[in-house]
């Protein structure tokens, strides 16, 4: 059975900062993966999606990689920012024909002004 | 612009009523699924459909019930079987592997 972890569970920095948030996952078997952004009892904003053949993937000061044999994803965010205070969810999608996601507990990110 | 409307925001329930959360999506998207959100806990998915008039149970779906008539919409209703409902419910949707999920702005349902 699948299993997405997400370490740490809560993360502050002050602004300026370059930040990583680590994704790990039990079954290499993925088609890809995805990194969501959630804020305060809104839905999910999705960042970034990884094909299980790519090795990352870049949006402004965003870039995700992700290494499928070591079950890992980072996120790596660039220069933060106050308004990049959330929290940041991991979910892969498994190589059943399902189309479930499943989704880490997530990093809640404070960037410090 | 094309996306995921669910209604209403905000939802509150008496105990021992049926109540209907609205998901509508206007992306063409063939896949919809409903994922319950609780504090610490993550997303849990409820259910899940890949084609019109045709739906699967997922991780928790007892106490729920959907149904999936037309391609833009998947309602989820909520039965006074589930005896824990108050949670952020989450719509999404997909057109395939390749293309990542596109979640609604959810609905909170809070048991009064």
């Amino acid at each position: 059975k699948q299993e997405v972890t997400q370490i740490p569970a809560a993360l502050s920095v002050p602004e300026g900062e370059n930040l990583v948030l680590n994704c790990s996952f039990t079954d290499s078997a993925i088609y890809n993966l995805q990194w969501f952004r959630q804020d305060p009892g809104k839905g999910l904003t999705s960042l970034l999606l990884i094909q299980s053949s790519q090795r990352e993937q870049t949006s402004g000061r965003l870039n995700a990689s992700l290494d499928k044999s070591s079950g890992r994803s980072t996120l790596y965010i660039a220069a933060s920012q106050p308004g990049d205070s959330a929290t940041y969810l991991c979910a892969v999608h498994g190589s059943s024909n399902t189309g479930k996601l499943i989704f880490g507990q997530g990093t809640t990110l404070q960037v410090k002004p | 612009d094309g996306g995921i409307t669910q209604s209403p925001k905000y939802l509150f329930r008496k105990e021992g009523q049926n109540v209907t959360l609205s998901c509508e999506q206007n992306l063409n998207h063939d896949a919809m699924y409903w994922y319950r959100q609780d504090p610490g806990q993550g997303l849990r998915l409820i259910y899940y459909s890949q084609i019109v008039n045709d739906f699967q149970k997922g991780d928790i779906a007892e106490g729920y019930s959907v149904s999936r008539e037309k391609k833009e919409s998947f309602p989820l209703t909520v039965t006074s079987a589930q005896k824990n409902p108050t949670a952020f419910y989450l719509c999404a949707s997909d057109i395939g592997t390749n293309y990542g999920y596109t979640f609604g702005s959810g609905t909170r349902l809070t048991v009064v």
